[in-house]
């Protein structure tokens, strides 16, 4: 059974830092494109960023130059570490597995999510 | 972008639903998929590469579309349906999501 974790959501000031992690089983990350997507109160879901197979990362325009993905292989887990927040990143970050294989493609696995409120 | 309508679509049971979802430049009909969101859920994957069902979803979902228009429709509402749904696209800017059409209750 495929399992997404999310954890490290919480209660942060505008400026500061926070670091999310996604703990996977049943698949491995490394082998896939693994993503983050966020959903702010009131609003549709945004996607955030995405580690890909061969570990290269891209950003939505609103997150580029303060969110960096990555991720530990031997823990099999995505981390997504989120500086200089704002209010406007007040929202449920998801982490989704990108079905395809060469090319991106849909998300079939889900994570339930860790809230994140930039307030102060 | 991709711009969805309508914004809420009130409904009853057994009634039929159209969404729209319209894209500001060509997508590859490989690249659409559309998701259910419920309160408190995770969202979850129903049609992808425009017209072909997820594993698990019944077949009063269908996806239609080409080009810059796309559909989705539910033939007949069941209660658990009404949530909201979201289109996708991807491959080309990576990945792109519908504001939403918020199917509720009449």
């Amino acid at each position: 059974e495929v399992q997404l974790v999310e954890s490290g959501g919480g209660l942060v000031q505008p400026g500061g830092s926070l670091r999310l992690s996604c703990e996977v089983s049943g698949l491995t990350v490394s082998t896939n494109h693994m993503n983050w997507v966020r959903l702010a109160p009131g609003k549709g879901l945004e996607w955030v960023s995405v580690i890909n197979v061969g570990g290269n990362t891209f950003y939505g325009d609103s997150v580029k130059g303060r969110f960096t993905v990555s991720r530990d292989n031997s823990k099999n887990t995505v981390f997504l570490q989120m500086n200089n927040l704002r209010a406007e990143d007040t929202a449920l970050y998801y982490c989704a597995r990108d079905r395809g294989g060469d090319g991106y493609s849909h998300f079939d696995y889900w994570g339930q999510g860790t809230l994140v409120t930039v307030s102060s | 972008v991709l711009t969805q309508s309508p914004g809420t679509l009130s409904l009853s049971p057994g009634e039929r639903a159209t969404l729209s979802c319209r894209a500001s430049q060509s997508v590859s009909s490989t690249y659409l998929a559309w998701y259910q969101q419920k309160p408190g859920q995770a969202p979850r994957v129903l049609i992808y590469g425009t017209s072909n069902r997820a594993t698990g979803i019944p077949d009063r979902f269908s996806g239609s579309g080409s080009g810059t228009d796309f559909t989705l429709t539910i033939s007949r509402l069941e209660p658990e349906d009404f949530a909201v749904y979201y289109c996708q696209q991807y491959g080309r800017s990576l990945y792109t999501f519908g504001q939403g059409t918020n199917l509720e209750i009449k």
